[in-house]
């Protein structure tokens, strides 16, 4: 069955300090990875999908086939980037036409 | 270029209640996704379309009802509202399958 995990609800860290967001998948095939993010009181928003290979505000995330993984990381963590983190998964397979949300990451960014 | 809008912002019903929660897009997507978030599970989609007149049950479809008469609305119902509804509702599109998706702010409905 295709599943994204994310097995953080929640993650606190300094300002300044390194970030690195999990996520897990399991699919059958080639899927696509994207990461979401939803800051407070807007809508939630694509971060960066795998295939770009972009650095957006900071953040990468890399394709791990072997480990099925697409973790989030920033080498340094700034206030703004306190938001709700999803992860999430699409593919031919993936149930017809549909995207698979991981539980969402709640990151905290203290001063 | 509003792209995706959604309509109440917010509601509160009685149970036994019906109501309809409009999403509309100006981006001419063919795809329209409905979503309920809800903590600790994430966003889990109830109902989905890939073009006009089409309509497909997603993960989470039970107590819902869904139309896409226009190409840019996509419209989702509750028959009878029941207090399991009581979520943030988003409304997404997408120009293709397996492309990002465009969401929008999402509707706060309680049901009492």
């Amino acid at each position: 069955a295709q599943r994204v995990t994310q097995p953080e609800k929640l993650l606190s860290v300094f300002k300044g300090a390194p970030v690195e967001l999990k996520c897990n998948y399991s699919y059958s095939g080639s899927p696509e990875l994207f990461w979401y993010v939803q800051y407070s009181r807007q809508r939630l928003q694509l971060l960066l999908r795998h295939i770009s290979r972009e650095s957006i505000k900071g953040f990468t995330a890399d394709l791990n086939k072997g480990e099925t993984s697409f973790h989030l990381k920033k080498p340094f963590a700034q206030e703004e980037d306190s938001a709700m983190y999803y992860c999430a998964l699409s593919g031919p397979h993936s149930s017809a036409s549909k995207i698979i949300f991981g539980s969402g990451t709640r990151l905290s960014i203290r001063p | 270029n509003a792209g995706v809008t959604q309509t109440p912002k917010f509601r509160v019903l009685k149970t036994g209640q019906s109501m309809t929660l409009l999403c509309a897009q100006d981006m001419n997507h063919e795809y329209m996704y409905w979503y309920r978030q809800d903590p600790g599970m994430g966003l889990r989609l109830i109902h989905y379309s890939v073009g006009e007149g089409t309509t497909a049950k997603g993960e989470v479809p039970d107590g819902y009802n869904v139309s896409r008469l226009k190409k840019q609305n996509f419209l989702l119902g509750l028959e009878s509202a029941a207090p399991s509804q009581t979520s943030v509702y988003f409304c997404a599109s997408s120009y293709e399958e397996l492309q990002p998706q465009h969401f929008g702010d999402g509707t706060r409905l309680s049901i009492l």
